[in-house]
């Protein structure tokens, strides 16, 4: 049930900014927007999430544009720990569900 | 807190034995969520429980599936009999509250293989 689209693959110089994409022109009012990281093997990590205006903590930035339709998640100095592939999610939160769709497959590069 | 705790890691078993699979959430946490993993089809919700309380079991794909929460620190997922195409890593999350701005934690995951 998944209402983001995400490109299925990117890559990133090691140390330079990760700039990740994602679309959800369907959001609605009360929906926030999560990303989530799925390091190989490992569970899914929680990263950020925000409902209108933007957002930071110490693992990224998180954007949102002004009609809520699309978000950026950046992170500011890619390292090769950050290799994984990268989750957007909206979710109104009533149930705390998240339906993960296929997600971007991050590449940082040495 | 060590975090939500899954066992067994990893678990081999013939086609058409009974499979558990075990959660403990972190402590003071009251929803609890089971996801299957596969290459085909990603990351599925299959039931979350809010309170101990099934909520949503719509993900679960077959009567062969059930999972329990008899207290606050303790789930399953039990498949009975499995099928070789269960094999998939599933994982338990559990965050402190539906309905609130809160994230899911998750554990590292059971490997299930059903030969």
């Amino acid at each position: 049930d998944a209402k983001t689209t995400q490109p299925p693959s990117m890559d990133c110089a090691e140390g330079r900014a990760a700039n990740l994409p994602c679309n959800h022109s369907t959001i609605s009012g009360n929906e926030y927007v999560y990303w989530y990281r799925q390091i190989h093997s490992q569970g899914p990590q929680y990263i950020i999430h925000g409902l209108k205006n933007n957002e930071t903590n110490e693992m990224a930035s998180l954007i949102i544009t002004e009609d809520r339709k699309s978000s950026t998640l950046i992170l500011p100095h890619a390292t090769l720990r950050d290799t994984a592939v990268y989750y957007c999610i909206v979710s109104a939160n009533t149930g705390n569900q998240f339906y993960f769709g296929t997600g971007t497959s991050l590449t940082v590069i040495p | 807190d060590a975090g939500v705790i899954q066992s067994p890691r990893h678990e081999v078993t013939e086609m058409g034995q009974e499979v558990t699979l075990r959660c403990k959430p972190i402590s003071g946490h009251n929803s609890l969520f089971w996801y299957r993993q596969t290459m085909m089809r990603g990351l599925e919700l299959l039931i979350y429980f809010n309170n101990n309380v099934p909520i949503d079991d719509s993900g679960m794909p077959e009567d062969r599936f059930s999972a329990k929460m008899p207290n606050a620190s303790f789930s399953t997922l039990k498949i009975q009999p499995s099928e070789p195409r269960d094999s998939a890593v599933y994982f338990c999350a559990s965050s402190p509250w539906a309905g609130m701005n809160t994230e899911a934690f998750f554990g590292q995951g059971t490997r299930l293989t059903v030969v």
